[in-house]
């Protein structure tokens, strides 16, 4: 009953390393989102996608970038990893409302260490 | 921009005991109000969402939400908890100017006692 997949649960990176993070939904839906969750900040929206190879800028987008070549498939790149980038990283999906009112639905989470 | 506070990072509660959690929004236009519950070592779920219409909102596990737009307050409360309600439980906003993205409280954490 998987919906949204996040290939890795668990990476340790070094600094300055490229790292690719997956996500992939089963859903046909048309919107795919990346945050990163930090104790105390709750969820912070880093790029959003609402069709394939679209892509826009969330609210902190600075150190990554995305790509979406195929419907179901979102990816998040850290071209240089950082230690500030340590953190949960959540990959959600959804349908399009023309309201407003979107339902996400989440990946498990990729917890990322920088050393 | 919008914005979510959450006004406790932290609640412990007793077991059968009721619980509120506090959220409150800035937005100056009609926006779409959620709550979602992370247990630990998974993702987000939705507990429930307000979209229009009556201001109680229910949803899954006992869970219910007021949305008092003269405050701009989305309080969610259960009347009694059990053990397994122990999760972090996040506010979400979206709608008026942000359009269909969704921003996010800072969450709160429950952590229910035997």
């Amino acid at each position: 009953d998987v919906k949204v997949t996040q290939s890795s649960r668990y990476l340790v990176k070094r600094t300055g390393e490229k790292v690719f993070l997956e996500c992939v939904q089963d859903m046909d839906h048309e919107n795919m989102f990346w945050y990163r969750q930090d104790p105390g900040l709750g969820l912070r929206l880093i790029y959003f996608s609402y069709d394939v190879k679209m892509k826009e800028k969330g609210d902190i987008p600075e150190g990554y970038s995305v790509s979406r070549e195929k419907k179901e498939r979102f990816s998040l790149i850290l071209e240089s990893a950082s230690t500030n980038q340590t953190s949960m990283y959540l990959c959600a999906s959804s349908s399009t409302s023309r309201s407003g009112a979107n339902v996400l639905t989440f990946g498990a989470g990729s917890r990322l260490t920088v050393l | 921009a919008q914005s979510v506070t959450q006004l406790d990072s932290q609640v412990p509660v007793f077991e059968e005991a009721p619980v509120e959690l506090r959220c409150n929004y800035s937005s100056s236009v009609s926006v779409y109000l959620f709550w979602y519950v992370q247990y630990p070592n998974q993702g987000l779920q939705l507990l429930l969402k307000y979209l229009s219409g009556s201001t109680l909102v229910k949803g899954i596990n006992g869970f219910e939400a007021e949305f008092n737009k003269s405050q701009t307050s989305f309080h969610l409360r259960k009347p009694s908890v059990h053990i397994s309600d122990t999760a972090e439980y996040f506010c979400a906003v979206s709608g008026g100017a942000a359009g269909n993205k969704l921003t996010f409280g800072g969450g709160t954490r429950v952590l229910v006692k035997p």
